[in-house]
């Protein structure tokens, strides 16, 4: 099973509103990572988990707070976005972090709108 | 610090015809280098890495690219296209080492194929 799932599908919230994206895969891979694409653009980085550890964030805003209950979950909890923040969210999952490994496995992702 | 450039935000080629899609790499250290594919409404496939075991690189659905370090390339091909392609095709190099490694993206080719 080479499939990273993503729920949900697509997601409208309103800037007060609380909601959470959800990841899994069942790979056995190590390493999880939440992406931001916008619309015509690549995806951006935005946290990397490795063996259930926060080990990256990219300055992001702290209305994104990313959990990592075990090895095969990875969640993005939002509260109070903004409009700007619309875009589809990818996770992705690769066997360990560092370069020999870094083929990464990519779920369908969630579309989000914030109105 | 590490990067790709990708030449062309468009390519639109026949059905049957040659695909070219252009990478050029920035970085002062051998790079690992990788093609990914985004079919609409999708997420992220890998199509084929280069790390540095082999300068021509075969991937799936019978594409392959070629790692120049004079040119600092790694253009992808692919000898007759098939409708089935168009997709955005996006070249990424990973930057950072020593537990900071991240994949990086160029801002991404959209292929067109024409029937």
């Amino acid at each position: 099973d080479t499939e990273v799932t993503q729920t949900p599908k697509h997601l409208v919230m309103g800037m007060t509103n609380k909601k959470s994206l959800k990841c899994e895969q069942h790979m056995g891979h190590r390493a999880m990572y939440w992406y931001k694409q916008k619309a015509k653009k690549p995806p951006e980085l935005m946290f990397v988990y490795s063996y259930e550890k926060l080990s990256i964030n990219e300055s992001v805003p702290s209305r994104f707070s990313p959990e990592c209950p075990n090895s095969s979950l990875l969640n993005l909890h939002l509260h109070a976005l903004q409009p700007e923040d619309s875009a589809l969210y990818l996770c992705a999952s690769s066997e360990e972090r560092g370069q020999l490994y870094y083929e990464q496995y990519f779920g369908p992702g969630t579309r989000l709108t914030v109105t | 610090a590490q990067s790709v450039t990708q030449l062309g935000s468009h390519v639109s080629v026949s059905e049957g015809a040659l695909v070219l899609l252009r990478c050029n790499y920035s970085s002062s250290v051998p790079p690992y280098l990788f093609w990914y594919v985004q079919y609409p409404n999708q997420g992220l496939q890998l199509l084929l890495k280069y790390t540095s075991a082999a300068t021509l690189v075969k991937g799936i659905n019978g594409f392959e690219a070629e790692f120049k370090k004079s040119e600092t390339s790694f253009h992808l091909t692919k000898p007759s296209a098939h409708m089935s392609d168009a997709a955005e095709y996006f070249c990424a190099v990973v930057r950072g080492q020593g537990g900071s490694e991240k994949l990086v993206f160029g801002k991404g080719t959209k292929l067109t194929v024409n029937p």
